[in-house]
């Protein structure tokens, strides 16, 4: 299993602010991710932090607003820019350790609301 | 496109059997996952299956048919503790997930 050390937990934003989330494992990690989940609702891939090179956005996230971060193998950060009320939301780091390519752990989250 | 079906929500009371059932499409597929998430919390891995068949873990059991794009979690013995949203999610490409909405299950006394 994992640890997943995510901060901070939640924070209130004024719109047109950045944040940065980080996210810091306590593991031998292969893989990072960072997730977005409506409260009660799904949760959708923003990308793929990749270790020592831009990360891999999924469709409909671009870097400009969602800078990611990967300086080593257990520690990433994920800036949301340039703020807006509908960037509120519930993001998540997810991993998978060396040894499982199947089995994510995450993180508790950061729950942003942005006014 | 992509897209994935399962039940908004369920009820249950303590000690039944209850089935989530999840259909999904995509072009992509490597196998299906399934992930228990109190509120509040972090999701937790549950099951994960790449090929056809049932795959049993305790009280939990999760079940894929590739040929129907379906899979079913299956619990038991149902304990008020298990009162949580479920998640079911296909690999539409190495180590990416796409999820479905949740299904919320209420265990009742």
């Amino acid at each position: 299993s994992a640890v997943i050390s995510q901060k901070p937990s939640r924070d209130i934003c004024q719109r047109g602010t950045s944040l940065t989330i980080q996210c810091q494992v306590d593991s031998q990690v292969t893989m990072m991710f960072w997730y977005r989940q409506q409260p009660g609702q799904s949760l959708t891939l923003i990308a793929t932090a990749n270790q020592g090179s831009e990360a891999t956005y999924e469709s409909g996230f671009v870097i400009d607003k969602f800078p990611i971060s990967r300086p080593n193998l257990t520690f990433s950060t994920l800036t949301v820019s340039n703020m807006s009320p509908e960037d509120s939301s519930i993001y998540l780091c997810s991993v998978l350790l060396q040894g499982s390519y199947t089995e994510a752990f995450f993180g508790q989250g950061t729950r942003l609301t942005v006014v | 496109g992509q897209s994935l079906e399962q039940p908004s929500e369920v009820t249950a009371v303590e000690g039944a059997i209850v089935q989530i059932n999840c259909t999904y499409q995509t072009s992509g597929f490597y196998g299906l996952s399934w992930y228990q998430q109190h509120d509040g919390g972090a999701p937790t891995f549950l099951s994960y299956n790449a090929l056809d068949g049932l795959e049993e873990t305790g009280r939990f059991s999760s079940f894929l048919s590739r040929s129907d794009s379906y899979g079913y979690l299956l619990l038991q013995e149902l304990q008020m503790k298990d009162s949580a949203s479920y998640f079911c999610a296909f690999e539409y490409n190495f180590n990416k997930f796409y999820f479905g909405s949740g299904t919320k299950l209420n265990v009742k006394p």
